[in-house]
């Protein structure tokens, strides 16, 4: 069955205090490994698409990668506006189906 | 630009009570999707549609229904509202398929509390 577990479900940080969010996956041929970020009462807004396994990509303080089995993403000194909810999803080979982790919780205070 | 748009933001309804959810997208996407977000269980995809005129199930399908009659476009139906069925509800869409191009724009979600 197809399946994405995030960790941890919430993670406070200070600002500054590096860390990073993991997101198994389970999914025969994945298309493709997405990250969201939702603010409180908003939809979520995409951040990064991965491809295949030893990919990375960076935005500002953020940076995802990916291999066979997970995905990480890390933040660097983080600042207070980094805090929000990450969302991992998996895409599946067959149409445009998407399955979504539960999320990381993330506050960075100042 | 809006996006995608959905109305209301909220609503309240009583048991058994029907009532509709409104998705417009400016971005002549092909694909329309909805979705109910839980706390502790990830979005789960309600129902879908591939282009004007079609609608599939997704995930959770039971209780629903979907139509989408105007390209730009979905509605999300309840017909006899359930406790069940409180949630946040996201609409979302995205490009027809090109295998570098699939991400979802979604939003800002429907807070539906039935009682």
């Amino acid at each position: 069955e197809d399946q994405v577990t995030q960790s941890p479900e919430a993670l406070r940080l200070q600002e500054g205090e590096s860390s990073s969010l993991n997101c198994s996956y389970t999914v025969s041929g994945l298309r493709g490994l997405f990250w969201y970020r939702q603010d409180p009462g908003k939809g979520p807004e995409f951040l990064f698409t991965l491809y295949s396994a030893g990919e990375e990509k960076e935005k500002e303080r953020l940076k995802a990668t990916l291999t066979k089995k997970e995905s990480f993403l890390h933040i660097t000194a983080p600042k207070p506006e980094d805090s929000a909810t990450y969302l991992c999803a998996v895409q599946a080979p067959y149409f445009n189906k998407f399955y979504f982790g539960s999320g990381t919780k993330l506050n960075v205070k100042p | 630009n809006a996006g995608v748009t959905q109305t209301p933001k909220f609503r309240v309804l009583k048991t058994g009570q029907s009532m509709t959810l409104l998705c417009a997208q400016d971005m002549n996407h092909e694909y329309m999707y909805w979705y109910r977000q839980d706390p502790g269980m990830g979005l789960r995809l309600i129902h879908y549609s591939v282009g004007e005129g079609t609608t599939a199930k997704g995930e959770v399908p039971d209780g629903y229904n979907v139509s989408r009659l105007k390209k730009q476009n979905f509605l999300l139906g309840l017909e006899s509202a359930a406790p069940s069925q409180t949630s946040v509800y996201f609409c979302a869409s995205s490009y027809l398929s090109t295998g570098t191009n699939e991400k979802l724009f979604f939003g800002s979600g429907t807070q539906l509390s039935v009682l």
